[in-house]
């Protein structure tokens, strides 16, 4: 299994619709996790990260977390084309100090006008 | 604007070269890390100083050689590379924390091409 998986995609959405990623990670013991966008040929830029049970609302983007279940997702509210990029889902357990931070695959997300 | 500046942007080496990769940050973070990209793949990490001391090496090949001469600065020492090892290598910082917290901020990346 996997450390932290998602589903590649592509993940199509119309313009002005919710976009919804998702994420499963395997350490119960999991501290943090984070979101992050990479455009192509770019570095991954961080968006949201997110550390208690519940959501957490930032502009258009909401993470939700359920420790319980071992799941993190992410929606974009009114998905624009400048969305279009790659997600990352990021897991920051105890290992190492507690510094190592473990990616998905990421899910590729494009908006259609 | 990225506070984590990676030079250079831009590497082509051939397989007896030897090269370094530089990384600095000013946010006063005390957690410097080496990820390394290959095409539409994600980070893969491969070290993470903490305090200036090396806390995770990820079976890295000796042909890579990281340095933290202070908490400003990381290096990544490049000798005797494989084709194989073209890729975007990617500089980030985070706060030194156990628990939670301590979001990564990475750099723009330098692009290494070994003929």
């Amino acid at each position: 299994q996997k450390e932290v998986e998602q589903n590649s995609g592509p993940l199509s959405v119309p313009e002005g619709a919710i976009a919804s990623l998702n994420c499963t990670y395997s350490d119960r013991g999991s501290q943090s996790f984070f979101w992050y966008r990479q455009y192509s040929g770019k570095s991954p830029e961080l968006i949201m990260f997110i550390y208690s049970n519940g959501d957490k609302e930032d502009g258009r983007f909401t993470a939700q977390l359920n420790k319980a279940s071992q799941y993190v997702s992410l929606l974009i509210r009114d998905s624009q084309p400048s969305d279009s990029a790659t997600y990352l889902c990021a897991v920051k357990g105890l290992t190492g100090g507690g510094n190592k931070l473990t990616f998905g695959t990421g899910t590729q997300l494009k908006v259609e006008l | 604007d990225t506070e984590v500046t990676q030079t250079p942007k831009h590497l082509v080496m051939g397989m007896t070269n030897k090269k370094s990769l530089k990384c600095e940050q000013h946010m006063g973070h005390r957690a410097m890390y080496w990820y390394k990209q290959k095409a539409k793949k994600p980070p893969e990490l491969m070290f993470v100083y903490s305090y200036e001391k090396l806390s995770i090496n990820e079976s890295v090949p000796s042909r890579f050689s990281p340095e933290c001469p202070n908490s400003s600065l990381l290096n990544l020492h490049l000798h005797a590379l494989q084709p194989e090892d073209s890729a975007l290598y990617l500089c980030a910082s985070s706060q030194a924390l156990r628990g939670a917290g301590g979001e990564l901020f990475f750099g723009e990346g330098s692009r290494l091409t070994v003929l």
